[in-house]
C-alpha cells in the first residue's frame, strides 16, 4: 500500500495564480482532511470530508476550496493565491477513531 | 470547542537522559488523545494514542504517555533518548465530532545532544 500520497511535493506561485493540490489514499478510508502547518502553530484544519461527495469547513477555510468526487481522492484548490498561503500542506485520511495517516506534505511558496 | 497547549516549544536533552514533553488539553466532552512525531522534511507519524482503558499508553520507539483526566494532561515520556529521537512532536485531541478531526498543539522540538 502506498498509503496517503500528495502531488506536487513543491510549488512556487505568484500572487493571484491558482493551483490544485491532489491527495490520494489507497486504504479505503472514509474521512479525509487538509491541514496547513506554519511554524509555532502546529497543524490547522482547512477542510475535511466524511465521505465521497461531502465536504465541510475546518478552522481556516478562507481562500481554499475542496472537492471529493471519488472516495480515494481529496483535492484542495487555491483560486487566487496570496503570500499568507505560503505554508506546508498535509493531507490525511482515517477510518474512525484510530488517528489519521498523513501524507508527506506539499511545500507551497507564494511570491 | 477543544484546544491543546504544548508548554515547551523546544526541549534540549543529552543522549541517554530521560525526557518528558508536556501536553495539556481543554475539552467539554470526552476526548481521544494522540502524539505524533515529525522528522525533518517528512509527514507526521503516529507515536501512540489514548482512546479508552488503561491511562498508561505505550507507543513506538520506546515512548509512553499517561492520560490524567483530573489535570487534563497527556504528557509524553521516554526513559532514555537517542540522537535519532531528534524531531518535532505534536500532541492532538479529538472529541466526539463527526469526522474525528484532530486539534493540534503548537509542537515541541526535541533536540538530543551527544
Amino acid at each position: 500500500n502506498a498509503g496517503v500520497t500528495q502531488t506536487p511535493k513543491f510549488r512556487v506561485l505568484k500572487t493571484g495564480q491558482s493551483m490544485t493540490l491532489l491527495c490520494a489514499q489507497d486504504m479505503n478510508h472514509e474521512y479525509m482532511y487538509w491541514y496547513r502547518q506554519d511554524p509555532g502553530m502546529g497543524l490547522r484544519l482547512i477542510h475535511y470530508s466524511v465521505g465521497e461527495g461531502t465536504t465541510a469547513k475546518g478552522e481556516v477555510p478562507d481562500g481554499y476550496n475542496v472537492s471529493r468526487l471519488k472516495k480515494q481522492n481529496f483535492l484542495l484548490g487555491l483560486e487566487s493565491a496570496a503570500p499568507s498561503q505560503t505554508s506546508v500542506y498535509f493531507c490525511a485520511s482515517s477510518y474512525g477513531l484510530g488517528g489519521p495517516s498523513f501524507g508527506p506534505g506539499t511545500r507551497l511558496t507564494v511570491l | 470547542a477543544q484546544s491543546v497547549t504544548q508548554l515547551d516549544s523546544q526541549v534540549p536533552v543529552f543522549e541517554e537522559a530521560p525526557v518528558e514533553l508536556r501536553c495539556n488539553y481543554s475539552s467539554s466532552v470526552s476526548v481521544y488523545l494522540f502524539w505524533y512525531v515529525q522528522y525533518p522534511n517528512q509527514g507526521l507519524q503516529l507515536l501512540l494514542k489514548y482512546l479508552s482503558g488503561s491511562t498508561l499508553v505505550k507507543g513506538i520507539n520506546g515512548f509512553e504517555a499517561e492520560f490524567n483526566k483530573s489535570q487534563t494532561s497527556f504528557h509524553l515520556r521516554k526513559p532514555s533518548v537517542h540522537i535519532s529521537d531528534t524531531a518535532e512532536y505534536f500532541c492532538a485531541v479529538s472529541g466526539n465530532n463527526a469526522g474525528n478531526m484532530l486539534t493540534f498543539g503548537g509542537g515541541t522540538r526535541l533536540m538530543v545532544k551527544p
